[in-house]
């Protein structure tokens, strides 16, 4: 049984720099979310993705983060100029959704744990 | 916007002890709602969820949980912990009414079972 998986599971930055996180959705799950999770909170909703598209940003995701997921599968979260601030933990979780419309449930990834020097 | 309380940031209970947890949002429309929990060092795990139907369902591991819809609550229960059930409690509610589908998470509950 192949879950949701992420890389990588820990990443340490200096202030300034760029990161990039993959996800690696269940196989043929056609949604895919992210979320970021800081110490003594639950995940916050980031951004998903029904197939290639991007249907739904949070106001957390400021201009310096961007998401793809070109193909339909994998998808990558971009930081760009990292802060302080950003550091937390990143969180992707795939479904599937058989009728649009439809509710879906959503399984997580093991998160990958950004530290923002 | 929605959003979750979850009352207690941290229960402590013997083993064979009762438990629930509880869980109120605060979206009026249409909802789904889940208990995700994370065990230490590992990720979140569904636990159980609500779609529609009956309001009380059963989850993994003994767990079951009640929706009551004129209170807007979604409380955890379990009528005897384990040691091996100590982890933090996630509620999280998806408020489909809005034709969003995102989660809202609840802050969490962590709970140690003393053995």
């Amino acid at each position: 049984d192949t879950g949701v998986s992420q890389d990588p599971r820990h990443k340490i930055t200096k202030r300034g720099q760029n990161v990039t996180f993959r996800c690696d959705p269940i196989s043929e799950h056609n949604r895919l979310y992210w979320y970021r999770q800081t110490l003594g909170q639950g995940p916050e909703f980031l951004t998903y993705f029904q197939n290639e598209a991007q249907l739904e940003k949070s106001r957390l995701l400021s201009d310096r983060f961007s998401a793809e997921r070109p193909k339909g599968s994998f998808s990558t979260l971009e930081i760009q100029r990292t802060e302080q601030g950003d550091s937390a933990m990143y969180l992707c979780a795939s479904s599937l959704v058989i009728t649009s419309g439809s509710a879906d449930t959503q399984y997580f990834g093991p998160g990958t744990r950004l530290t923002v020097l | 916007a929605q959003s979750v309380s979850q009352h207690n940031h941290h229960v402590i209970l013997s083993e064979a002890a009762s438990l629930e947890l509880g869980c109120n949002y605060s979206y009026g429309g249409t909802v789904n709602l889940f208990w995700y929990v994370q065990y230490p060092g590992q990720h979140l795990q569904l636990l159980l969820k609500y779609f529609s139907g009956d309001p009380l369902v059963k989850g993994i591991k003994g767990f079951e949980a009640e929706f009551i819809k004129s209170k807007f609550s979604f409380n955890l229960r379990k009528p005897s912990v384990q040691w091996s059930d100590t982890a933090e409690y996630f509620c999280a509610v998806n408020a489909i009414g809005a034709g969003s589908y995102q989660l809202t998470f609840g802050k969490g509950t962590k709970l140690s079972v003393i053995p």
